[in-house]
């Protein structure tokens, strides 16, 4: 079973900031968090994964609680094309598998 | 993009009849994985390769079996398909096997009837 929590949907208006929550509360210290994204019918596509440092790169930013129980994913400007489901995966070092839960469904809106 | 392609896109097979998918690569990575996606879940592993002739097993592995012979090709074999296997099937590439990204396939959509 999937160890992360997520809402099943969330909308955001095209230009402001999308933040996608995840709980996490059974972490591991060696577990890092993971973010995907699968526009509708495509792949996933990996977007940004970090262990308890906040991350940014050019497609979003992972903020992580000091706890490490819950992260959110920051995507500063949606657009349009950000409509997808987004997956926050926990995965440690020592395992090759990502298990998957049900994802949010993100909606840009115009 | 990473350079995966999986064939076919998309396939029609009748129950009971063999049915092979496969993954090609051309970024020379070590490990290749197979999942499956049904509707409103997420992502099940298949079979995974750590490299040629080195496979095994994921969580949802009955009924298929994997080969890799080469680097650049995973093949993902139905021995017998059900209408339980109708499904959008990924293959996957990383680096390594235990952390960075995974890169995936555009998916293969197999219909069982």
């Amino acid at each position: 079973d999937a160890k992360t929590t997520q809402p099943p949907s969330m909308d955001c208006a095209e230009g402001r900031a999308a933040n996608l929550p995840c709980n996490h509360s059974t972490i591991s210290g060696n577990e890092y968090v993971y973010w995907y994204r699968q526009i509708h019918s495509q792949g996933p596509q990996y977007i940004i994964h970090g262990l308890k440092n906040n991350e940014t790169n050019e497609m979003a930013s992972l903020i992580i609680t000091e706890d490490r129980k819950s992260s959110t994913l920051i995507l500063p400007h949606a657009t349009l094309r950000d409509t997808a489901v987004y997956y926050c995966i926990v995965k440690g070092d020592s395992n090759y598998q990502l298990i998957w839960g049900a994802g949010t469904k993100l909606i840009i809106k115009p | 993009d990473a350079g995966i392609t999986q064939s076919p896109r998309h396939k029609v097979t009748e129950t009971g009849t063999p049915v092979t998918l496969r993954c090609h690569q051309t970024e020379n990575h070590r490990y290749m994985y197979w999942y499956r996606q049904d509707p409103g879940h997420g992502l099940r592993l298949i079979h995974y390769s750590y490299g040629v002739k080195d496979t095994d097993k994921g969580e949802v592995s009955d009924g298929y079996s994997v080969s890799r012979s080469k680097t650049e090709d995973f093949l993902l074999t139905l021995e017998s398909a059900t209408s339980s296997q109708t499904s959008v099937y990924f293959c996957a590439i990383t680096r390594l096997d235990r952390s960075t990204e995974a890169f995936f396939g555009q998916g293969t959509r197999l219909t069982v009837v």
